[in-house]
């Protein structure tokens, strides 16, 4: 079983609508939790991240961290053709331990359609 | 500009062959990685170092060696050992910021072997 499960989608979904993205992980030591945006062919960019549980909102997107229930959201709301990408979870249990590891989900490929 | 480049964008190698990824990053950050993405599995650790001439083995090292005889400079080298070696290779760089690890990732290297 990996640490952290993605589905890959793909999402597809028609512009204005919520995109709803989800990660569940196994090790109860994550802490920090972020997500990225990657589009094809390019390397992944930092979205938005999270401390421990509850929500961070960043304009049209809102970040969710329920550590009870080893799971996070990510929602993008007035979805937007230009979010059409691939998302991809990463979480962390130590920033300042060596080597300040990110595990990553699989990633999960969003259609926004006009 | 500030950032990361790897080089090449596309690569290809014959069997037998060792190949050399470059990456540079002009952040001064500490932390580099190298991680390997495959389609559906996410983004997999390789090596990462986090000061100059030191280095430790990711999840998935075989295969692949590394050096960091510069703070900006972190090569990678697939060498004949690593079997299946098709794959887009990811550098990245990171510092403590704001509370959180912030990875910044390079565009990509394209591996094929042909």
């Amino acid at each position: 079983q990996k640490e952290v499960e993605q589905d890959p989608g793909p999402l597809s979904v028609p512009e204005g609508a919520i995109v709803s993205l989800n990660c569940t992980y196994s090790n109860s030591a994550f802490q920090y939790f972020m997500w990225y945006r990657q589009y094809s062919r390019k390397g992944p960019e930092l979205l938005m991240y999270t401390y421990s549980s509850g929500n961070k909102e960043d304009g049209r997107f809102t970040a969710q961290v329920d550590k009870s229930s080893k799971y996070i959201s990510l929602f993008i709301r007035d979805s937007q053709p230009s979010d059409s990408a691939t998302y991809l979870c990463a979480m962390s249990a130590s920033l300042k331990a060596a080597g300040n590891k990110l595990t990553f989900g699989g990633g999960t490929r969003v259609l926004v359609k006009p | 500009d500030g950032g990361i480049t790897q080089s090449p964008k596309y690569l290809f190698r014959k069997e037998g062959q060792n190949v050399t990824l470059s990456c540079e990053q002009n952040l001064n950050h500490d932390a580099m990685y190298w991680y390997r993405q495959d389609p559906g599995q996410g983004l997999r650790l390789i090596y990462y170092s986090q000061i100059v001439n030191d280095f430790q083995k990711g999840d998935i090292a075989e295969g692949y060696s590394v050096s960091r005889e510069k703070k900006e400079s972190f090569p990678l080298t697939v060498t004949s050992a690593q079997k299946n070696p098709t794959a887009f290779y990811l550098c990245a760089s990171s510092i403590f910021h704001r509370g959180n690890t912030e990875a910044f990732f390079g565009q990509g290297t394209r591996l094929t072997v042909v």
